[in-house]
Protein backbone atom coordinates (compact mmCIF):
# COMPACT_ATOMS: atom_id res chain seq x y z
CA UNK A 1 0.00 0.00 0.00
CA UNK A 2 1.30 3.66 -0.77
CA UNK A 3 2.41 5.50 2.25
CA UNK A 4 4.01 9.38 2.97
CA UNK A 5 7.47 8.91 3.94
CA UNK A 6 9.10 11.49 6.31
CA UNK A 7 13.16 12.33 6.74
CA UNK A 8 14.56 12.34 8.91
CA UNK A 9 12.58 10.68 11.50
CA UNK A 10 14.71 12.65 14.09
CA UNK A 11 16.19 16.14 13.84
CA UNK A 12 18.46 18.03 16.59
CA UNK A 13 18.81 21.35 16.01
CA UNK A 14 20.22 24.34 17.61
CA UNK A 15 17.64 27.26 18.68
CA UNK A 16 17.84 29.97 16.35
CA UNK A 17 18.77 27.04 13.42
CA UNK A 18 17.29 26.64 10.40
CA UNK A 19 15.81 23.91 9.61
CA UNK A 20 14.16 21.42 6.71
CA UNK A 21 11.83 18.52 7.26
CA UNK A 22 11.08 16.63 4.20
CA UNK A 23 8.26 14.53 2.65
CA UNK A 24 7.50 12.39 0.26
CA UNK A 25 3.29 11.99 -0.07
CA UNK A 26 1.52 9.22 -2.25
CA UNK A 27 2.20 9.68 -5.61
CA UNK A 28 -1.35 10.51 -7.14
CA UNK A 29 -2.06 12.66 -4.25
CA UNK A 30 -2.78 16.64 -5.04
CA UNK A 31 -3.49 17.92 -1.53
CA UNK A 32 -0.04 18.11 0.98
CA UNK A 33 -0.35 19.36 4.31
CA UNK A 34 1.66 19.69 7.39
CA UNK A 35 0.67 19.11 11.12
CA UNK A 36 2.63 19.37 14.30
CA UNK A 37 2.25 17.32 17.28
CA UNK A 38 3.62 18.48 20.47
CA UNK A 39 4.03 15.92 23.07
CA UNK A 40 0.96 14.96 24.67
CA UNK A 41 -1.09 17.11 23.15
CA UNK A 42 -3.21 17.10 20.06
CA UNK A 43 -2.25 16.56 16.52
CA UNK A 44 -3.01 20.51 14.90
CA UNK A 45 -3.28 21.58 11.44
CA UNK A 46 -0.41 24.15 9.93
CA UNK A 47 -1.09 24.03 6.79
CA UNK A 48 -2.19 22.66 2.94
CA UNK A 49 -1.10 23.06 0.15
CA UNK A 50 -2.20 22.40 -3.34
CA UNK A 51 -1.04 23.24 -6.65
CA UNK A 52 2.31 25.42 -5.76
CA UNK A 53 0.64 27.20 -3.37
CA UNK A 54 -0.40 27.97 -0.12
CA UNK A 55 -4.41 27.13 0.78
CA UNK A 56 -4.72 27.76 3.88
CA UNK A 57 -2.90 27.94 6.84
CA UNK A 58 -3.16 28.06 10.71
CA UNK A 59 -2.53 30.60 12.93
CA UNK A 60 0.38 28.91 14.25
CA UNK A 61 2.18 29.15 10.57
CA UNK A 62 3.77 32.56 10.96
CA UNK A 63 6.32 34.33 8.94
CA UNK A 64 9.57 31.83 10.16
CA UNK A 65 7.70 28.88 8.34
CA UNK A 66 7.57 27.83 4.62
CA UNK A 67 6.90 25.49 2.44
CA UNK A 68 8.23 24.22 -1.08
CA UNK A 69 7.59 21.60 -3.55
CA UNK A 70 11.00 21.68 -5.27
CA UNK A 71 10.24 19.07 -7.32
CA UNK A 72 7.68 16.54 -8.39
CA UNK A 73 7.87 13.94 -5.38
CA UNK A 74 9.11 16.19 -2.04
CA UNK A 75 7.54 18.63 -0.41
CA UNK A 76 9.50 20.30 2.39
CA UNK A 77 8.57 22.27 5.58
CA UNK A 78 11.33 25.15 6.48
CA UNK A 79 11.61 26.64 9.76
CA UNK A 80 13.94 29.56 9.42
CA UNK A 81 14.72 30.34 13.06
CA UNK A 82 13.79 27.79 15.56
CA UNK A 83 12.45 28.36 18.78
CA UNK A 84 12.42 26.22 21.74
CA UNK A 85 8.82 26.04 21.66
CA UNK A 86 8.85 24.62 17.82
CA UNK A 87 10.29 21.31 19.55
CA UNK A 88 7.34 18.97 18.48
CA UNK A 89 6.17 15.53 16.33
CA UNK A 90 5.87 17.49 12.53
CA UNK A 91 3.42 14.83 10.26
CA UNK A 92 3.20 15.62 6.56
CA UNK A 93 -0.01 14.32 5.07
CA UNK A 94 -1.67 14.40 1.84
CA UNK A 95 -5.01 13.15 -0.21
CA UNK A 96 -6.18 12.78 -3.37
CA UNK A 97 -9.31 14.95 -3.23
CA UNK A 98 -9.93 18.17 -1.01
CA UNK A 99 -12.52 17.98 1.54
CA UNK A 100 -13.99 15.25 2.51
CA UNK A 101 -11.39 12.58 2.10
CA UNK A 102 -8.93 10.74 4.39
CA UNK A 103 -5.59 12.47 4.88
CA UNK A 104 -2.77 9.60 4.87
CA UNK A 105 -0.28 10.38 7.10
CA UNK A 106 3.52 9.83 7.61
CA UNK A 107 5.07 8.66 10.62
CA UNK A 108 6.82 12.32 11.58
CA UNK A 109 9.70 14.20 12.34
CA UNK A 110 10.46 14.33 15.92
CA UNK A 111 11.76 18.10 15.84
CA UNK A 112 14.23 19.13 19.37
CA UNK A 113 15.33 21.94 19.60
CA UNK A 114 18.15 22.80 22.09
CA UNK B 1 -14.98 28.03 16.37
CA UNK B 2 -14.45 24.47 15.94
CA UNK B 3 -14.14 22.05 18.76
CA UNK B 4 -13.53 18.16 19.02
CA UNK B 5 -13.05 16.67 21.93
CA UNK B 6 -12.99 12.82 23.48
CA UNK B 7 -15.24 12.04 26.58
CA UNK B 8 -12.81 9.68 28.25
CA UNK B 9 -8.71 10.17 28.15
CA UNK B 10 -8.06 6.04 28.94
CA UNK B 11 -9.90 2.95 28.19
CA UNK B 12 -9.08 -0.62 28.98
CA UNK B 13 -10.19 -3.41 27.19
CA UNK B 14 -9.99 -6.79 27.88
CA UNK B 15 -8.88 -8.90 24.86
CA UNK B 16 -11.66 -9.94 22.95
CA UNK B 17 -14.03 -7.61 23.97
CA UNK B 18 -15.79 -4.73 22.06
CA UNK B 19 -14.47 -1.03 22.64
CA UNK B 20 -16.66 1.88 22.24
CA UNK B 21 -14.61 5.02 22.17
CA UNK B 22 -16.33 8.34 21.96
CA UNK B 23 -16.13 11.87 20.76
CA UNK B 24 -18.07 15.19 20.71
CA UNK B 25 -17.73 18.19 18.73
CA UNK B 26 -19.02 21.70 19.03
CA UNK B 27 -19.57 22.40 15.30
CA UNK B 28 -23.13 21.63 13.91
CA UNK B 29 -21.28 22.87 10.77
CA UNK B 30 -19.00 19.86 10.58
CA UNK B 31 -19.62 17.21 7.90
CA UNK B 32 -17.25 15.12 7.64
CA UNK B 33 -15.67 13.00 10.80
CA UNK B 34 -12.42 10.60 10.57
CA UNK B 35 -11.01 8.17 13.07
CA UNK B 36 -7.48 7.65 13.24
CA UNK B 37 -4.93 5.11 15.05
CA UNK B 38 -1.78 6.28 16.44
CA UNK B 39 0.27 3.70 17.26
CA UNK B 40 3.79 4.57 19.56
CA UNK B 41 6.02 6.07 17.07
CA UNK B 42 4.31 6.50 14.44
CA UNK B 43 2.06 8.62 12.80
CA UNK B 44 -1.83 8.74 12.79
CA UNK B 45 -3.31 5.83 10.69
CA UNK B 46 -7.16 6.02 8.92
CA UNK B 47 -8.83 4.01 9.87
CA UNK B 48 -12.69 5.00 9.07
CA UNK B 49 -14.51 7.86 7.71
CA UNK B 50 -18.18 9.02 7.68
CA UNK B 51 -19.86 12.10 6.34
CA UNK B 52 -22.63 13.62 8.22
CA UNK B 53 -25.53 12.15 5.40
CA UNK B 54 -25.19 9.35 7.15
CA UNK B 55 -25.23 7.81 10.13
CA UNK B 56 -23.24 4.33 10.50
CA UNK B 57 -20.68 3.25 8.80
CA UNK B 58 -18.88 -0.07 9.32
CA UNK B 59 -15.78 -1.66 8.29
CA UNK B 60 -13.73 -4.56 9.01
CA UNK B 61 -14.46 -5.02 12.46
CA UNK B 62 -15.24 -0.90 13.23
CA UNK B 63 -18.32 0.43 12.83
CA UNK B 64 -18.47 4.39 13.16
CA UNK B 65 -21.86 5.83 14.69
CA UNK B 66 -22.96 9.55 14.23
CA UNK B 67 -25.60 11.60 16.07
CA UNK B 68 -26.07 14.85 14.58
CA UNK B 69 -28.61 15.64 17.59
CA UNK B 70 -26.11 15.65 19.87
CA UNK B 71 -23.35 15.90 18.02
CA UNK B 72 -21.38 12.74 19.15
CA UNK B 73 -19.15 10.41 17.56
CA UNK B 74 -18.25 7.03 18.55
CA UNK B 75 -16.11 4.40 16.84
CA UNK B 76 -16.70 0.76 17.93
CA UNK B 77 -14.19 -2.01 17.95
CA UNK B 78 -14.86 -5.46 17.33
CA UNK B 79 -13.14 -8.31 19.24
CA UNK B 80 -10.35 -6.08 20.68
CA UNK B 81 -7.52 -7.55 20.11
CA UNK B 82 -3.86 -6.87 21.53
CA UNK B 83 -2.56 -5.09 18.53
CA UNK B 84 -5.32 -2.31 18.83
CA UNK B 85 -3.52 -0.93 21.94
CA UNK B 86 -2.85 2.70 20.45
CA UNK B 87 -4.12 6.51 20.87
CA UNK B 88 -7.29 6.76 19.08
CA UNK B 89 -8.46 10.26 17.87
CA UNK B 90 -11.67 11.50 15.84
CA UNK B 91 -11.14 14.35 13.70
CA UNK B 92 -13.65 16.61 11.75
CA UNK B 93 -13.49 19.04 8.89
CA UNK B 94 -16.16 21.30 7.16
CA UNK B 95 -17.49 21.10 3.40
CA UNK B 96 -14.56 21.74 1.65
CA UNK B 97 -12.32 23.02 4.14
CA UNK B 98 -8.42 21.59 3.78
CA UNK B 99 -7.52 20.89 7.20
CA UNK B 100 -8.73 18.55 9.70
CA UNK B 101 -9.41 19.64 13.63
CA UNK B 102 -8.37 16.85 16.07
CA UNK B 103 -9.55 15.78 19.39
CA UNK B 104 -7.31 14.95 22.37
CA UNK B 105 -7.40 11.34 21.74
CA UNK B 106 -8.11 8.16 24.17
CA UNK B 107 -5.19 5.97 24.88
CA UNK B 108 -7.15 2.43 24.44
CA UNK B 109 -4.84 -0.51 26.82
CA UNK B 110 -6.14 -4.38 25.91
CA UNK B 111 -5.46 -6.94 28.96
CA UNK B 112 -4.98 -10.33 28.05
Amino acid sequence: EPEVTQTPSHQVTQMGQEVILRCVPISNHLYFYWYRQILGQKVEFLVSFYNNEISEKSEIFDDQFSVERPDGSNFTLKIRSTKLEDSAMYFCASSELRGNQPQHFGDGTRLSIL
Amino acid sequence: GESVGLHLPTLSVQEGDNSIINCAYSNSASDYFIWYKQESGKGPQFIIDIRSNMDKRQGQRVTVLLNKTVKHLSLQIAATQPGDSAVYFCAESIGNDYKLSFGAGTTVTVRA
